[in-house]
């Protein structure tokens, strides 16, 4: 199947500070990439849905200034986590579809990344 | 609107035993089903999928049927292994949207 590259695979930053995700589709486009965050022994909770060459769509609750979603292209979508605080410390996951095929078809996942804010 | 309603776990099961995880969707149009499964530390695996009524998912000895009569889309093995300890997430596709269930946490002991 398709493969959704993401990294860094584990960051551990200070607070205050700022950190930016990757999301790569690695052999197919992906208009569209979703950002996910996910806490200990909970479901994926959906922060955004990232199109290519326009700006993401936030779900409600989740600060579009403090998580910033860029998607320059069809293959790499980034997440910047702004001014990050401990609260932030989470398990953020992407997932991308491909462009061909887009309708009712499966999603592909990153790896996660564990961000832990200190 | 579309959801998905999942057993809740934790499941603790021995080797070699039965597994069945419910699943439950509401959903307007045609939706695509999905199981996912995710093991400690990694992002989510699709593990098997139904794109319409009456199809059978499976893969790896795993098998969920899309029955749109009673809008489900249960997940079965016949007998679970140590390795298939792991979170395991029911989804729906429909349209540019997925939605999740709440995951199940399987553990097998051996």
């Amino acid at each position: 199947g398709a493969v959704v590259s993401q990294h860094p695979s584990r960051v551990i930053c200070k607070s205050g500070t700022s950190v930016k995700i990757e999301c790569r589709s690695l052999d197919f486009q992906a208009t569209t990439m979703f950002w996910y965050r996910q806490f200990p022994k909970q479901s994926l909770m959906l922060m955004a849905t990232s199109n290519e060459g326009s700006k993401a769509t936030y779900e409600q609750g989740v600060e579009k200034d403090k998580f910033l979603i860029n998607h320059a292209s069809l293959t790499l979508s980034t997440l910047t986590v702004t001014s990050a605080h401990p609260e932030d410390s989470s398990f953020y996951i992407c997932s991308a579809r491909e462009l061909a095929t887009f309708m009712n078809t499966e999603a592909f996942f990153g790896q996660g990344t564990r961000l832990t804010v200190v | 609107g579309n959801s998905v309603t999942q057993m809740e776990g934790p499941v603790t099961l021995s080797e070699e035993a039965f597994l069945t995880i419910n699943c439950t969707y509401t959903a307007t149009g045609y939706p695509s089903l999905f199981w996912y499964v995710q093991y400690p530390g990694e992002g989510l695996q699709l593990l098997l999928k139904a794109t319409k009524a009456d199809d059978k998912g499976s893969n790896k000895g795993f098998e969920a049927t899309y029955r749109k009569e009673t809008t489900s889309f249960h997940l079965e093995k016949g007998s679970v292994q140590v390795s298939d300890s792991a979170v395991y997430f029911c989804a729906l596709s429909t349209g540019n949207q997925f939605y999740f269930g709440t995951g199940t946490s399987l553990t097998v002991i051996p």
